[in-house]
């Protein structure tokens, strides 16, 4: 089945703890990216990948890292997270006529 | 910049009620658009899109039509069912590569019976 899969679905964490939420597709696509959902601010953009080894910056980066060493995989990486960060996170895989296909989400807390 | 408006929520309707959610857009060139759903719980699951101007998006009963002369995508449905009850987004996506989705805030629907 063609899938984008996140973990963990559900964490939550302490101020500076390092996380990083993994992300996976298995359609061979070329561009991910990742947003948080906020009350009232809809989807906001994090960081996308346009292929293996290439990452640009979204509308919200700050606090944020990734990384795409191989096609399939695209993880979130917080070093060190803070309570504003709390929300809830989707990765997302484009298909071939730039429809996105998006992951289950992932609602982190952070104390 | 490309931007994307929707009709503040919450609608709410009774079962087989006629259902519009409207949605306009400001972008250069001619983006993409797209009418995502998200179920409670859930991620987002692409409802419908459209490509070019006039061109009409359809899926599960509901439509949208690519309308460039007033830059709107609004999404309709004949008859409303309870497990329509969701959060809808409009979205779209700018013809130049690597351009991210712009997505609306979003307009949650609920159906009663």
């Amino acid at each position: 089945e063609a899938q984008v899969t996140q973990n963990p679905r559900y964490l939550i964490t302490v101020t500076g703890k390092k996380l990083t939420v993994t992300c996976s597709q298995n359609m061979n696509h070329e561009y991910m990216s990742w947003y948080r959902q906020d009350p009232g601010l809809g989807l906001r953009q994090i960081y996308y990948s346009m292929n293996v080894e290439v990452t640009d910056k979204g509308d919200v980066p700050e606090g944020y890292k990734v990384s795409r060493k191989e096609k399939r995989n695209f993880p979130l990486i917080l070093e060190s997270p803070s309570p504003n960060q709390t929300s809830l996170y989707f990765c997302a895989s484009n298909g071939p006529y730039n429809e996105q296909f998006f992951g289950p989400g992932t609602r982190l807390t952070v104390l | 910049g490309n931007s994307v408006t929707q009709m503040e929520g919450p609608v709410t309707l009774s079962e087989e009620a006629f259902l519009t959610i409207n949605c306009t857009y400001t972008a250069t060139g001619y983006p993409s658009l797209f009418w995502y759903v998200q179920y409670p719980g859930e991620g987002l699951q692409l409802l419908l899109k459209a490509t070019k101007a006039d061109d009409k998006g359809s899926n599960k009963g509901f439509e949208a039509t690519y309308r460039k002369e007033t830059t709107s995508f609004h999404l309709e449905k004949g008859s409303v069912q309870v497990s329509d009850s969701a959060v809808y987004f409009c979205a779209l996506r700018s013809n130049q590569a690597g351009t991210a989705l712009i997505f609306g805030k979003g307009t949650t629907l609920s159906v009663s019976s």
